[in-house]
């Protein structure tokens, strides 16, 4: 079974912190498929990264970053100097492609970043 | 590039109403998801059509949920008749290619159902 693990439900920090998201995941497939993605308070779901299971590279996107570990089945997500339009509800998912393309989520990790 | 659009954003109907969602997927997406997120669970998915075809509706909850997508453009979810488990806020998503494209989500539509 497949499934996506997010044991943080919120998160608040100051202005210009540092913060980690942690995501945790299970899957038998060998070939699959890691995503985050953000959802403002505009609601829409917008797509951050997609990460393949045999590219194990930590990835940076200006103050994002992101660190995949398949030893801990893990894909966590690190904002550096976190601002206030970070605040949202961030959302890691796992998609199994060549057997079903459905995507996997995590319940979501609300993140209030306060000036 | 317009993206994926929903509609309504907000709907509150009575248990035992029906109530038809819409969702206008990104031009020339053959790709067309629903999912669904209830009270701050996980978001789960509901279906996939890739044009007018159902790919994959393993999620559908119910037989009170029917998805048609006319023609391989927009989609409608309609629930009939709905019940006070159904509210919750429904998520659309399209992508070109199954396989190397990432889902575009739209803003989805919350429903409400008292």
């Amino acid at each position: 079974a497949q499934k996506v693990t997010q044991a943080q439900t919120e998160i608040s920090v100051v202005e210009k912190e540092d913060v980690t998201l942690d995501c945790v995941y299970e899957t038998r497939d060998t070939t699959y498929y890691l995503f985050w993605y953000k959802q403002p308070p505009s609601g829409e779901l917008v797509f951050l990264i997609r990460r393949n299971s045999f590219d194990e590279q930590n990835e940076i996107s200006g103050r994002y970053s992101w660190n995949f570990q398949k030893s801990t089945s893990s894909f966590n997500f690190t904002i550096t100097a976190s601002q206030v339009v970070d605040s949202a509800v961030y959302f890691c998912a796992l998609s199994a492609p060549y057997n079903t393309d459905k995507l996997i989520f995590g319940t979501g990790t609300r993140l209030q970043v306060f000036p | 590039e317009a993206g994926v659009t929903q509609f309504p954003s907000h709907s509150v109907i009575e248990k035992g109403q029906t109530v038809t969602l819409r969702c206008d997927p990104i031009s020339g997406h053959d790709n067309l998801y629903w999912y669904r997120r209830v009270m701050g669970k996980e978001i789960k998915f509901l279906l996939h059509f890739v044009k007018e075809s159902k790919q994959d509706e393993s999620g559908m909850p119910n037989n009170r949920f029917l998805a048609e997508r006319t023609g391989g453009t927009y989609s409608t979810l309609k629930v009939q008749p709905a019940e006070l488990e159904d509210s919750g806020v429904y998520f659309c998503a399209s992508s070109q290619d199954r396989w190397e494209d990432e889902q575009y989500f739209g803003p989805g539509t919350r429903l409400t159902v008292t």
